[in-house]
């Protein structure tokens, strides 16, 4: 049973139009992830949450932010979407702590910008 | 700031080793992994190692870990064209800041 679900998994969007990108998860883990991975590029980390704080990559756009209601949802905005963000975006989760633990990933969202 | 650098291809023939290297500069990374990823899915970890740790084996895979040269291989044993995929490693460091950074990722060709 997949335990990290991004909705939906192909996304088009228009110029400028803001869309949203979905993930839940049923781990109950209290870091969430939002990686931007384009063609043939590593993951790309955007920003993270630990339970309800946000912590954003120094060179992440204004124009995505995000949001996390509880444990389970993390959503992804994208004020308004450009050409380069046309990506796939992963979700990932995991248990805060020193000692190890798995970041579970999504199976992604690809956005296509138009 | 860190930094995690892998060459970008590698073919091999099925059958054969494959190994797959990395290079990271983060010297206090607590954890190293390698991930797999197929064509439009998302990454699935295949194994890890702790950054106290020289070698891990698992089934056909082996970690090799250098840390004073900063250099971390992934061998798989008898490549199957299922293998076929890119591999990214990443670096974890367990401290307050919980950032997984991946590398640039390897494209595998496992030729029948």
């Amino acid at each position: 049973d997949a335990m990290v679900i991004q909705n939906p998994r192909y996304q088009v969007t228009q110029f400028g139009k803001p869309v949203t990108l979905s993930c839940s998860q049923t781990l109950n883990h209290n870091v969430m992830y939002w990686y931007q991975q384009k063609s043939s590029q590593a993951p790309k980390l955007l920003f993270h949450y630990y339970d309800k704080d946000f912590n954003n990559e120094a060179d992440t756009p204004d124009n995505f932010q995000s949001r996390r209601p509880n444990t389970s949802f993390c959503f992804l905005d994208i004020r308004s979407p450009g050409l380069g963000d046309a990506a796939m975006y992963l979700c990932a989760t995991r248990t805060y702590g020193t000692e190890n633990t798995e970041a579970f990933f999504g199976q992604g969202t690809r956005l296509t910008v138009v | 700031g860190e930094d995690v650098e892998q060459s970008l291809f590698l073919s091999v023939r099925e059958g054969d080793s494959s190994v797959i290297n990395c290079t990271y500069t983060d010297s206090s990374s607590t954890y190293l992994y390698w991930y797999k990823q197929e064509p439009g899915a998302g990454l699935q970890l295949l194994t890890y190692i702790f950054s106290n740790m020289d070698m891990k084996q698992d089934q056909r895979l082996t970690v090799l870990l250098n840390k004073k040269d900063k250099h971390l291989s992934l061998r798989i044993a008898d490549t199957q064209t299922g293998d076929s995929a890119i591999y990214f490693c990443a670096e974890f460091y367990s401290g307050g800041y919980q950032k997984v950074t991946f590398g640039t990722g390897t494209k595998l060709q496992v030729i029948p």
